[in-house]
Order: C-alpha cells, then sequence, then structure tokens
C-alpha cells in the first residue's frame, strides 16, 4: 500500500509564479515531513521539512503546509526559477516504534518551470 | 567534503548473474541506508545500518539479496542471481545518528540494468 502518495506526476510554471506541489498520506503514525528535490543523474538531496506539531516552516523561497486533520502537505515556491526543475518527492517518518527514522517517499512530481 | 560515494554508476548485465554495489558514506556518518528506486517511484528503503549492525532489514528480499557494512563504514549491496525485475537504481545515503530528523545525505545511485 502507497503510504504516501503524490498524485500529480508532472507540474508546469512560468518562471516567477507560485509553484505548489501536493502530498497526501495515510499513517496517522507519520510525525515528520520532509521534502527532497532529485536532478537527473543526482541523489535527493533535502530541501524543507516539517514536523507534526506544526502547520508551516519557512525557508527563503520554499514553505511547506501541514494539514493533519487532511493527511495533506504542500510545497510552496515562490518565486518559481528555472532551476528548480526538478523532481520534487515527499517524504514521511515516524517518531518512534520500530519504524523510528525511516523514511517513506512518495511517488515523486516532476516539476518544470519554464523562462 | 566528500559526498557519498558509489561505484559503479552504471551497470548491465545478464539474468541470472551476480552483480555488487559499492557505498561509502559520508565521514563520521553512523548510519547508512540502501534505497531501491524504481522507474517512476519514490526510494524505497532496503536495508539500514547503524554502524556495522543491521537495523530494519525487513524490506530486503533475503533469498537473493545480501548486503554487509563489516567495518561500519563502507558497505556492499549484493544480488545473486539478477532477475529482469531487479533493473533499477540502488540508492545509499548515511546520516549522523538515525533520528527522525537526522538528515540524509545521498548518493548518486548506481542504474542497474538486466538483460
Amino acid at each position: 500500500d502507497q503510504q504516501v502518495k503524490q498524485n500529480s506526476p508532472s507540474l508546469s510554471v512560468q518562471e516567477g509564479r507560485i509553484s505548489i506541489l501536493n502530498c497526501d498520506y495515510t499513517n496517522s503514525m507519520f510525525d515528520y515531513f520532509l521534502w527532497y528535490k532529485k536532478y537527473p543523474a543526482e541523489g535527493p538531496t533535502f530541501l524543507i521539512s516539517i514536523s507534526s506539531i506544526k502547520d508551516k516552516n519557512e525557508d527563503g523561497r520554499f514553505t511547506v503546509f501541514l494539514n493533519k486533520s487532511a493527511k495533506h502537505l504542500s510545497l510552496h515556491i515562490v518565486p518559481s526559477q528555472p532551476g528548480d526543475s526538478a523532481v520534487y518527492f515527499c517524504a514521511a517518518s515516524e517518531y518512534g516504534g520500530t519504524s523510528y527514522g525511516k523514511l517513506t517517499f512518495g511517488q515523486g512530481t516532476i516539476l518544470t518551470v519554464h523562462p | 567534503e566528500a559526498g557519498v560515494v558509489q561505484s559503479p554508476r552504471y551497470k548491465i548485465i545478464e539474468k541470472k548473474q551476480p552483480v555488487a554495489f559499492w557505498c561509502n558514506p559520508i565521514s563520521g556518518h553512523n548510519t547508512l541506508y540502501w534505497y531501491l528506486q524504481n522507474l517512476g517511484q519514490g526510494p524505497e528503503l532496503l536495508i539500514r545500518y547503524e554502524n556495522e549492525e543491521a537495523v530494519d532489514d525487513s524490506q530486503l528480499p533475503k533469498d537473493r539479496f545480501s548486503a554487509e557494512r563489516l567495518k561500519g563504514v563502507d558497505s556492499t549491496l549484493k544480488i545473486q542471481p539478477a532477475e529482469l525485475g531487479d533493473s533499477a537504481v540502488y540508492l545509499c545515503a548515511s546520516s549522523f545518528g538515525q533520528g527522525f530528523n537526522n538528515e540524509q545525505f545521498f548518493g548518486p545511485g548506481t542504474r542497474l540494468t538486466v538483460l
């Protein structure tokens, strides 16, 4: 079963506009959520994270929003730049139990930012 | 500072042949992860090491996959014999500690093609 889902395989945005990437999860034990960015032929790199005790975390042009009741999070990129074109993965982790520290990833969304 | 190093970057083999992947984590990182990434999917954890101990290998298909991290530094993942369905990217990651908020740093991966 897919516990973390990114239902949009791709997103195309104009430079300077906002990019919104969405992620849904089903496991209510997830406490920590992360976004990773991946360029071709490279490994994923950490972008931003949010703990379940917060509903928003901001880092420069990147903001992650968490809606626990809806089991939904989103990544906002404002303004979008051509260098942001990459695959974005949503990931989730549990704070405790046997899965402590284990990351569960979504399928990824390909973001293309057009000049 | 060098990142996570993986070799080879690409490997093409015929089915039923053995194959091995090598990973050298970031210096000082005691936690090492092997992930499998199928085309169009996010990474899936195969095995996680804390120093030389495999603390989570529940997702490793033990009939054909094996891994070792003998001195708690570099690691090898082996498949014997390889099957067509093993064609994927094998990612190695490392972190300082295995906490849910310990950032995982990924290597570039090994792309395996089984013919």
